[in-house]
């Protein structure tokens, strides 16, 4: 299966900052099957970014994606406060589908 | 809108057997696929596995292969999924979602939007 590690774990930021999320793919992702959920606490997750850099419906611009091959990036351009929360990348190149441990991005 | 409202808590002792529902509303359920994940408390997402409700068609993570059974009711457009030899370690929040494919049996492996979660619990 495909393994997939997030980068860094947990990232601590102001408000207005720029957050820059990694998630590493432990083989090729074709056609850069990838995508990027947002989960707040006692919330189900929330799809963000799809193929890697398409916006899922009703999603902010200031979520950017970005990458290809084992290499993407979930880039959030500046802060606010409800983007603090844990991000997950899943790819669904290969099954079984399979998620990241989640970087969780706090208020500094 | 689409939506996905799955059954309540449940709490099951070690060896039983667990059915979780998630009825959707709002889109054709027979045409698109409906995956489930599970979520252990304070950890990440894993994927179960997904079920076509057009034609039943089941495809099952490795790791609850002989443990998981994934059915549907198209009458009341309801998915089920039902885990058997529970162990402490199933404790987890279960989680339907649907998949974003275009419909008729199309497959885009991402998943939205996701039920509310059901929080089963298993212990003696």
């Amino acid at each position: 299966e495909i393994v997939l590690t997030q980068s860094p774990d947990t990232l601590s930021l102001s408000p207005g900052e720029r957050a820059t999320l990694s998630c590493r793919a432990s083989q090729h992702v074709r056609n850069n099957y990838l995508a990027w959920y947002k989960q707040k606490p006692g919330q189900p997750p929330r799809l963000l970014i799809y193929g890697a850099s398409n916006r899922a419906t009703g999603v902010p611009d200031r979520f950017s994606g970005s990458g290809s091959g084992t290499d993407f990036t979930l880039t959030i351009r500046r802060l606010e406060s409800e983007d603090f929360a844990v991000y997950y990348c899943q790819q669904y190149h290969l099954s079984p589908e399979t998620f990241g441990q989640g970087t969780k991005v706090e208020i500094k | 809108q689409v939506q996905l409202v799955q059954s309540g808590a449940d709490v099951k002792k070690p060896g039983a057997s667990v059915k979780v529902s998630c009825k959707t509303s709002g889109y054709t359920f027979s045409g698109y696929f409906i995956h489930w994940v599970r979520q252990a408390p304070g950890q990440g997402l894993e994927w179960m596995g997904w079920i076509l409700p057009k034609n039943g068609a089941t495809s099952y993570a490795q790791n609850f292969q002989g443990r998981v059974t994934m059915t549907t009711d198209m009458s009341t457009s309801t998915a089920y999924m039902e885990l058997s030899s529970l162990r402490p370690d199933d404790t987890a929040v279960y989680y339907c979602a649907k998949d974003l494919g275009v419909g008729d049996g199309d497959y885009a492996g991402w998943f939205d939007p996701w039920g509310q979660g059901t929080l089963v619990t298993v212990s003696s």
